[in-house]
């Protein structure tokens, strides 16, 4: 089964310091999500992309946040000056069409983000 | 906005048994679809089944089945002849039935499903 391919798996850094977090969704996928995980809470919606633009996001996705697709491949997610709070496993997400039809939506394995 | 309230935070039950997991969601949308994930350790995200509210049929996939409850809102998924790798975190999650974009889900807090030996 195709997978969505998150980088790293795990990423320390700085409070203060920026931070990118990386994704290739699948090949012919044309819808792309953000979702994050605080440690033994819910998981939470952050934004969703599709053709090139945000298509809609939550009240966590202020402007310390950005998606941004680079090259047609890869998907990312950069948060500047970072905080303790933004601790939490992101989760990447695609899906060939809007996620509610026929076909389902597919995660990534996560990258736990660690600010110290 | 939407809310999906999981009031079971952990259950337990042996191989081979039925269980239920609980999930009931609030909203005034009358077009939406409704999801169970399961999260194992390794925390990647799988989605177990899906309904759509527009359906008077519920969903079944394999071993895993929901109770939709439309009037109720309630969204319950059962499991039949539990397995060892069923041991997981069970979310119940909420999505819109927008009329253009790409929507996100609301997830409940996730009930913690250990099947014993």
């Amino acid at each position: 089964e195709p997978e969505v391919t998150q980088t790293p798996s795990h990423q320390v850094t700085q409070m203060g310091q920026e931070v990118i977090l990386r994704c290739v969704p699948i090949s012919n996928h044309l819808y792309f999500y953000w979702y994050r995980q605080i440690l033994g809470q819910k998981v939470e919606f952050l934004v969703s992309f599709y053709n090139n633009e945000i298509s809609e996001k939550s009240e966590i996705f202020d402007d310390q946040f950005s998606v941004e697709r680079p090259d047609g491949s890869n998907f990312t997610l950069k948060i500047r000056s970072t905080k303790l709070e933004d601790s939490a496993m992101y989760f990447c997400a695609s899906s060939r069409d809007r996620q509610a039809t026929n076909e389902k939506l597919f995660f990534g394995s996560g990258t736990q983000l660690s600010v110290l | 906005a939407q809310t999906v309230t999981q009031s079971q935070p952990e259950m337990s039950v042996q191989e081979a048994e039925t269980v239920t997991l609980s999930c009931t969601y609030d909203t005034s949308e009358s077009n939406y679809y409704l999801f169970w994930y399961k999260q194992p350790p390794s925390r990647q995200m799988i989605l177990v089944i899906r309904q759509e509210a527009y359906k008077q049929q519920n969903a079944t996939e394999n071993r895993f089945s929901v109770n939709f409850q439309k009037a109720a809102k309630s969204f319950s998924l059962k499991i039949s002849d539990s397995q060892l790798g069923d041991t997981a975190m069970y979310f119940c999650a909420f999505m819109k039935r927008s009329g253009g974009g790409a929507d996100g889900l609301t997830f409940g807090k996730g009930t913690h499903l250990i099947i014993q030996p």
